[in-house]
């Protein structure tokens, strides 16, 4: 069954650097574009960074553009984001999410659980 | 950006009542859009693609309509696990943005 599973979560002070991980398992990692997608406390959800299946192309949310790296080692089945220059406004649940299978654009079919990123100081 | 909004929020109903929420795109998005259910200190869970087609698994009281700028999520007869926040997400073009989200809460 398809699992991801992030980590690397925790609480930085702002301007500081974390890097995300997610691991996946229970489907081909390398034929699938990924996401991270994120949620501030109480409040709904926002698309943070999409990579293309084979790591060619990479899109980001204005808010994140510049800070944020979206990357990915399929031999290692694994998706990453790298977080710098952080600011309190980046406190959120981060999850990794899936594209979909079928027609339809990018649409998110599988979820990790979330990792909690604490930006304060 | 694409701005989606969400009607209404939040939402009071009862066990068995039909529910529809309503998602509108401030852009014609196609059948580009997508429906999905979270449930408190829970990851979103995908209920319906491209407007209509049912996830794998989600139950049949689920379904969705609507292309261009309108779309609707429709709830036949709400069962006590459907309480929940439901969100819109076009898939039309990036960013890819959400609804607000529109919770449905017990009357």
């Amino acid at each position: 069954q398809v699992q991801l599973v992030e980590s690397g979560g925790g609480v930085v002070q702002p301007g500081r650097s974390l890097r995300l991980s997610c691991a996946a398992s229970g489907f081909t990692f390398s034929s699938y574009a990924m996401h991270w997608v994120r949620q501030a406390p109480g409040k709904g959800l926002e698309w943070v960074a999409l990579i293309s299946y084979d790591g060619s192309d990479k899109y980001y949310a204005d808010s994140v553009k510049g800070r944020f790296t979206i990357s990915r080692d399929d031999s290692k089945n694994t998706l990453y984001l790298q977080m710098n220059s952080l600011r309190p406004e980046d406190t959120a649940v981060y999850y990794c999410a899936r594209t979909g299978d079928d027609a339809g654009g990018y649409y998110f079919d599988y979820w990790g659980q979330g990792t909690l990123v604490a930006v304060s100081s | 950006d694409i701005q989606m909004t969400q009607s209404p929020s939040p939402l009071s109903a009862s066990v068995g009542d039909r529910v529809t929420i309503t998602c509108r795109a401030s852009q014609s998005i196609g059948s580009y859009l997508n429906w999905y259910q979270q449930k408190p200190g829970k990851a979103p869970k995908l209920l319906i693609y491209a407007a209509s087609n049912l996830q794998s698994g989600v139950p049949s009281r689920f379904s969705g309509s609507g292309a261009g700028t309108d779309f609707t999520l429709t709830v036949t007869s709400l069962q006590p696990e459907d309480f929940a926040t439901y969100y819109c997400q076009q898939s039309y073009g990036t960013p890819l943005t959400f609804g607000g989200g529109t919770k449905v809460e017990i009357k």
